[in-house]
């Protein structure tokens, strides 16, 4: 089974700094990725997905994210944060090409930007 | 109106008692999933459901049980619960295996408190 590491899991930034969050996996083969994103008191959403094509995907609120295939990596970035960004971060993994598996999920950042 | 409903959204009980987290949504979809969030453990699989007459264990379904009673509704029980079960659940959906079609849409969260 894959497993997903979120290496960084307090995450604290002045407003217009730059972002980067770090998701490992641990799955060799083709795989589905993706960035949901919980703010204060709501339900998880998507962020951004990658499945196939260019890696480096764009997501809603100017996020993106670079699929990394040899470093089995799929970092979150954001060149100005906003204090709205504030939430918490989950990346997830799933085996790809294959509809009866499902995503597994990393443990999470939490970011808190200052004003 | 949300297309993920998740009843009750805060519910305490007592140790031993059984209770229901009930889900259900208007997106159409035939898979339904529900997790469990425990602060710095992220988002946990306790069951998932592909279609009405398909009911698979996660990776922490012991002390849980679930019922599919349509393709909208994918209820949660906890028959004798326990203040280790005290976390934040979620509901979420989506609707198969093509790249627009795995991005799961997750319901506002019940937050259950065992005393």
């Amino acid at each position: 089974a894959q497993s997903v590491s979120q290496h960084n899991h307090h995450v604290i930034l002045s407003e217009a700094a730059s972002l980067e969050l770090g998701c490992n996996y641990s799955y060799g083969g083709t795989v589905n990725l993706f960035w949901y994103v919980q703010y204060p008191g709501q339900h998880l959403q998507l962020l951004l997905k990658y499945f196939s094509g260019d890696p480096l995907v764009k997501g809603i609120k100017g996020f993106e994210a670079e699929f990394i295939k040899s470093k089995f990596s799929f970092n979150l970035r954001k060149p100005s944060v906003q204090w709205s960004d504030t939430a918490e971060y989950f990346c997830a993994v799933k085996v790809g090409g294959r509809g009866s598996y499902i995503p597994t999920f990393g443990r999470g950042t939490s970011l808190i930007v200052h004003p | 109106d949300a297309d993920v409903t998740q009843t009750p959204r805060n519910r305490i009980t007592k140790t031993g008692k059984r209770i229901m987290l009930e889900c259900s949504q208007t997106k159409g979809h035939d898979r339904m999933y529900w997790y469990r969030q425990d602060p710095g453990l992220g988002l946990r699989l306790i069951y998932y459901s592909f279609d009405v007459k398909d009911i698979n264990k996660g990776e922490i379904s012991d002390g849980y049980s679930v019922s599919r009673q349509a393709q909208a509704k994918f209820s949660l029980s906890l028959e004798s619960a326990i203040p280790n079960q005290t976390a934040l659940y979620f509901c979420a959906t989506s609707e198969g295996q093509t790249s627009t079609k795995e991005t799961q849409y997750f319901g506002p969260g019940t937050r259950l408190l065992v005393l």
